[in-house]
């Protein structure tokens, strides 16, 4: 089933600790997202990239860092992980840029990550 | 930037009863505007969308109409069910320079009793 995959699931981790959030997606998409969830705000953008080769920051992206080689994959990475990223990471995608806005996003299953 | 502001939860209803939840919107221009669900344990999905004004969009017997005047999208429908249970996301893209980049409202819980 055409989609995006991310893993880990669930993760608890000690502070100061590197953590790789790992998004896969197999629809061709050009844009991918991070998104952290935190009750009551929400979703906040974190990093996003039109395609592949180019990243930029979201609303929210001290803390976080993200590459772009190819299409397909679209990791987050903690250098240092703080107990304030503690949330729920969605990656989605999605298969138009356009300046209408127009374009629909497609979500992951979102990873859990506790940062004790 | 745009914003948007949401109908804060959560959200208690009935079974058959009649559902609004009010989305208003600050934007340049007229940017395409949506409502997607999350139901428990998943990522969300795209419920409906409205690319300009006075554009209804409608799914699963919910419906939104893009109104310029009042600046807003309010999600209705005429009886939820149980099934309906979810939280649900207004959202827009953050400004027309960068419409690739969605944000999105702090969600509303919605529970339905059987």
């Amino acid at each position: 089933i055409a989609g995006i995959t991310q893993a880990p699931t669930s993760q608890i981790l000690a502070a100061g600790r590197r953590m790789t959030l790992r998004c896969t997606q197999d629809m061709r998409h050009n844009a991918m997202y991070w998104y952290r969830q935190d009750l009551g705000l929400g979703l906040r953008l974190i990093h996003y990239s039109n395609t592949a080769g180019t990243t930029g920051k979201g609303e929210v992206p001290d803390g976080y860092s993200v590459s772009r080689a190819n299409t397909d994959d679209f990791p987050l990475t903690l250098a240092s992980a703080v107990p304030s990223q503690t949330s729920v990471y969605f990656c989605a995608s999605s298969g138009t840029v356009s300046l209408s806005g127009a374009n629909v996003l497609t979500f992951g299953a979102g990873s859990r990550l506790t940062v004790l | 930037g745009n914003s948007v502001t949401q109908m804060e939860g959560p959200v208690t209803l009935s079974e058959e009863a009649f559902l609004t939840i009010n989305c208003t919107y600050t934007a340049t221009g007229y940017p395409s505007l949506f409502w997607y669900v999350q139901y428990p344990g998943e990522g969300l999905q795209l419920l409906l969308k409205a690319t300009k004004a006075d554009d209804k969009g409608s799914n699963k017997g919910f419906e939104a109409t893009y109104r310029k005047e009042t600046t807003s999208f309010h999600l209705e429908k005429g009886s939820v069910q149980v099934s309906d249970s979810a939280v649900y996301f207004c959202a827009l893209p953050w400004g027309y320079s960068s419409a690739s980049k969605i944000i999105f409202g702090s969600g509303t819980r919605l529970s339905i009793r059987p």
